[in-house]
């Protein structure tokens, strides 16, 4: 059972360019949360969806971010017009339900945007 | 809102060393605890949780126990090794939504 699966790695963007990252949740997981660690910093809550569904986006900022969960494939966390400080790493979480007192988030090994 | 406030790093410890890392929280209701570890370049993983007061989490010789008089949950562990190098994280879940609160992480340097 592969794990969580964040692509690219590394992703290198101009300023003002676009940049997708993508995570293919565990088998069986229909809960998935986008965390961003800045340089130094913990992890920070961006999203969480469920297939088809955003259900709590408090994290995301308002303009240039969009996240997506399709009934089928990978989700997307889009960034558009990216600027230096949207350089970080994002990571993806899934889970099999809310976590709670028996359930468990899997992280992916996060993907590494640079924005030069 | 909620919180999570962890000792600052970098810790730096010889090998067999006792580690302690400091972890508190605020949270409105009954939160369930973690302590996920990141190793470099890697993402987070698990290390133990808690989720309820006075619960003890425990794995690969990392204990910590769910205070709800003292709001913490700080990580222990008698002898630490080398490969515990890594950065440590602290969080809490709460609520219906399952996003976890993270901690600003602490990072543990093991020398030999």
């Amino acid at each position: 059972n592969a794990g969580v699966m964040q692509n690219p790695r590394h992703l290198v963007r101009r300023r003002g360019q676009e940049a997708r990252l993508r995570c293919s949740p565990m088998k069986g997981h229909s809960h998935v949360y986008w965390y961003r660690q800045l340089p130094e910093e913990g992890l920070k809550f961006m999203v969480y969806l469920q297939k088809e569904n955003i259900i709590d986006e408090s994290g995301m900022p308002k303009e240039r971010f969009s996240a997506e969960f399709p009934k089928e494939g990978p989700s997307i966390l889009r960034i558009q017009q990216v600027v230096r400080g949207d350089s970080a790493a994002y990571f993806c979480a899934s889970s099999r339900l809310e976590l709670g007192m028996n359930t468990e988030a899997f992280f992916g090994q996060g993907t590494r945007l640079t924005v030069v | 809102g909620n919180s999570v406030t962890q000792m600052e790093g970098p810790v730096t410890l010889s090998e067999e060393a006792f580690l302690t890392i400091n972890c508190t929280y605020t949270a409105t209701g009954y939160p369930s605890l973690f302590w996920y570890v990141q190793y470099p370049g890697e993402g987070l993983q698990l290390l133990l949780k808690a989720t309820k007061a006075d619960d003890k989490g425990s794995n690969k010789g990392f204990e910590a126990t769910y205070r709800k008089e003292t709001t913490s949950f700080h990580l222990e562990k008698g002898s630490v090794q080398v490969s515990d190098s890594a950065v440590y994280f602290c969080a809490l879940s709460s609520g219906n939504t399952g996003k976890l609160i993270f901690g600003q992480g602490t990072t543990l340097q093991v020398k030999p």
